[in-house]
Formats: structure tokens, sequence, C-alpha cells
């Protein structure tokens, strides 16, 4: 597997500010994905990043709030937008080569917390 | 939606003791079962990715079972050490256009006491 380098590793913001969350990978990987865990929730899809295009939102999910950046096979970012204490999460971002038996590896989340 | 549950949440064992967790998940459209291990302010850390039915894996004293018949894998720890606490996640892929997106359970909280 590859080693995914996310940061910030945590955070504090004021509602209504932004907060861009980074991951760089330690090789070009196929896919990249964004998760969020909210308290006592199941990690969640929030989007698929893709290379050099927009990303791809799962239902419940959208541009406007998650806007999601990858402009290489290495990096790619999230930002979450005009934030409400709802959005207090961990964020993770996740890689993948694709293929039946292939592992996802992940980096080590960001927890963030809305005040 | 996809359903994706774990039993227990949680589990408190002592040390040497033997434990096991459930993952429950469709039955239809699989095409891998996953599992991860995640300990706090880590990476989840992968332990196995499953795909036939009656496949069973094992690393260690770490074993899983996969039955994708009727939907369920099994996750076993042998004599648990206080370094195995930690939050076990199941995740299934499904095949066609959901290739590569993962499905998580809400995981079983392990904690092992010496």
């Amino acid at each position: 597997s590859a080693v995914i380098s996310q940061k910030p590793s945590r955070d504090i913001c004021q509602r209504g500010t932004s907060l861009t969350i980074q991951c760089q990978v330690d090789s070009q990987v196929t896919m990249m994905f964004w998760y969020r865990q909210q308290p006592g929730q199941s990690l969640t899809l929030i989007a698929t990043a893709n290379q050099g295009s927009e990303a791809t939102y799962e239902s419940g999910f959208v541009i406007d709030k998650f806007p999601i950046s990858r402009p290489n096979l290495t990096f790619s970012t999230l930002t979450v937008s005009n934030m409400s204490p709802e959005d207090s999460s961990i964020y993770l971002c996740s890689g993948s080569w694709g293929g039946r038996n292939t592992e996802a590896f992940f980096g080590q989340g960001t927890r963030l917390t809305v005040v | 939606i996809l359903n994706v549950e774990q039993s227990p949440q949680s589990l408190h064992v002592q040390e040497g003791d033997s434990t096991n967790f459930t993952c429950s998940f469709p039955s239809s459209n699989f095409y891998a079962l996953h599992w991860y291990r995640w300990e706090t302010a880590k990476s989840p850390e992968a332990l196995f990715v499953m795909t036939l039915n009656g496949d069973e894996k094992k690393k260690g004293r770490i074993s899983a079972t996969l039955n994708t018949k009727e939907g369920y894998s099994y996750l076993y720890i042998k004599g648990s050490q206080p370094e195995d606490s930690a939050t076990y996640l199941c995740a299934f892929q499904a095949g066609g256009t959901s290739y590569g997106k993962l499905t998580f359970g809400q995981g079983t909280i392990l904690t092992v006491h010496p």
C-alpha cells in the first residue's frame, strides 16, 4: 500500500468559517476518496476525488459545502465550508489502486470541532 | 442505501481471552469485504480483503471468514493482548458503478484489559 500524509490532524474552528484539509500520497494512486465520521456514526463516503475534473458526490453531500480538488494523482484537498457544529467530525482521506483484492489505505484523519 | 452492520458495538475482554465480531452486509452485488483495524489518532490499517464465499484468512492471531450467500463475515482474535485494543471496521465493496467505494459498518470497539 501507499502512505498518505493528512493535515491538519485536528482543529477547532469558529462557525461560519472554512477549513481545508490536505492529503499527500507518497506514490501515484488511481482512486482517492473522502470520508466523514460524525460522533457515534459510521464512516460515510462524501465523494470520489477525480483527477483533473469535478469530484463525484454521494447523496446528501454537495460541492458548495465540500469542494474537493485533485490536481494530480498524488494530492487532494477537501474544504469544509461555512461550518456549523454539525460538521464536527473526523474527516478521512483514502486511496486505492482499484482491483478486487486491493485494500484501501488511509490518512491519519482530521478531527474537526466547530464551536 | 447499503446496510452494513457490526456487532457488538463494544467489547471488554481480559488479556488472553479469545473473541469474535460479526459483520453483516447485503448478499447482492457483492464484490469484496474488507476488515480494518483503527487505533485512535492513527490511520486505519488493513487486515483482510475477502472476495470468495467460504474464504478464510489469517494474520497472526487474527482470522476472518466470509459467507457471501447469507451476507456475513466473522473476525476472530485468539489470545487477545492489550495492544489489540482498537476499533475494528468492516467495509462492503459493491460491484458495478460503485467500484472502489466502501460502505462501512459502525465498528466494534475492543478493549483488552491486562
